[in-house]
């Protein structure tokens, strides 16, 4: 079983600072990585595809890398917005799927 | 504008069924495989089940929680995608959400906002 493990559980920081959250495959998932942004009371949105391709519309302070095991969602410089749960997502075996326990970002 | 609205949420006994329904508006259903994915409460995002296309053969994937108790199916000509939850457990509570999908190289690119199910005596 390829499990996915985002770290840290919870992000304390202040807007202005920079996100690094990590998301670790057990086996090598190659570049079929997505991240989402969850809000609490809104639905789920599409961050990055690919490992590092922004969706439409999302702003550049958001970007993603790596491949095989090892992935990072960076936000360059957090806004008050961007405050929420962050899941990555595995694919490699599309069309069975697989989310990651989640990092929650919270203002400090 | 692109929208899926599920409905058919609601409080259900243990052991009883329920279906609920997405639908589709704003985009060609056919062309796109359709996802359900769920957040039980304090818990994060879990992966139910996905349906592909008519044209790949339309079959289905589900998680392993879900295997074999919950059935999901499509009405093209009606833009609607279901999920048949069958054997409910408690731990099948949380909010049910279904989602746009387009192959493995992209992601759920379109959410609704989400149905709850609340299973319990």
């Amino acid at each position: 079983e390829n499990v996915l493990t985002q770290s840290p559980a919870t992000l304390s920081l202040s807007p202005g600072e920079r996100a690094t959250l990590s998301c670790r495959a057990s086996q090598s998932v190659s570049h079929f990585l997505a991240w989402y942004q969850h809000k609490p009371g809104q639905a789920p949105r599409l961050l990055i595809y690919g490992a590092s391709n922004r969706a439409p519309g999302i702003p550049a302070r958001f970007s993603g890398s790596g491949s095989g095991t090892d992935f990072t969602l960076t936000i360059s410089s957090l806004e008050p917005e961007d405050f929420g749960v962050y899941y990555c997502q595995k694919r490699s075996n599309w069309p069975a799927l697989t989310f990651g326990g989640g990092t929650k970002v919270e203002i400090k | 504008e692109v929208q899926l609205v599920e409905s058919g949420g609601g409080l259900v006994q243990p052991g009883r069924s329920l279906r609920l329904s997405c639908t589709a508006s704003g985009f060609t259903f056919d062309d796109y495989a359709m996802s359900w994915v769920r957040q039980a409460p304090g818990k994060g995002l879990e992966w139910v089940g996905l349906i592909r296309r008519k044209d790949f053969g339309g079959p289905t994937e589900y998680g392993a929680s879900v295997k074999g108790r919950f059935i999901i199916s499509r009405d093209d000509s009606k833009s609607i995608a279901y999920l048949q939850m069958n054997s409910l457990k408690t731990e099948d509570t949380g909010v049910y959400y279904c989602t746009r999908e387009v192959d493995i190289d992209y992601g759920m690119d379109v959410w609704g906002q989400g149905t709850t199910v609340t299973v319990s005596s």
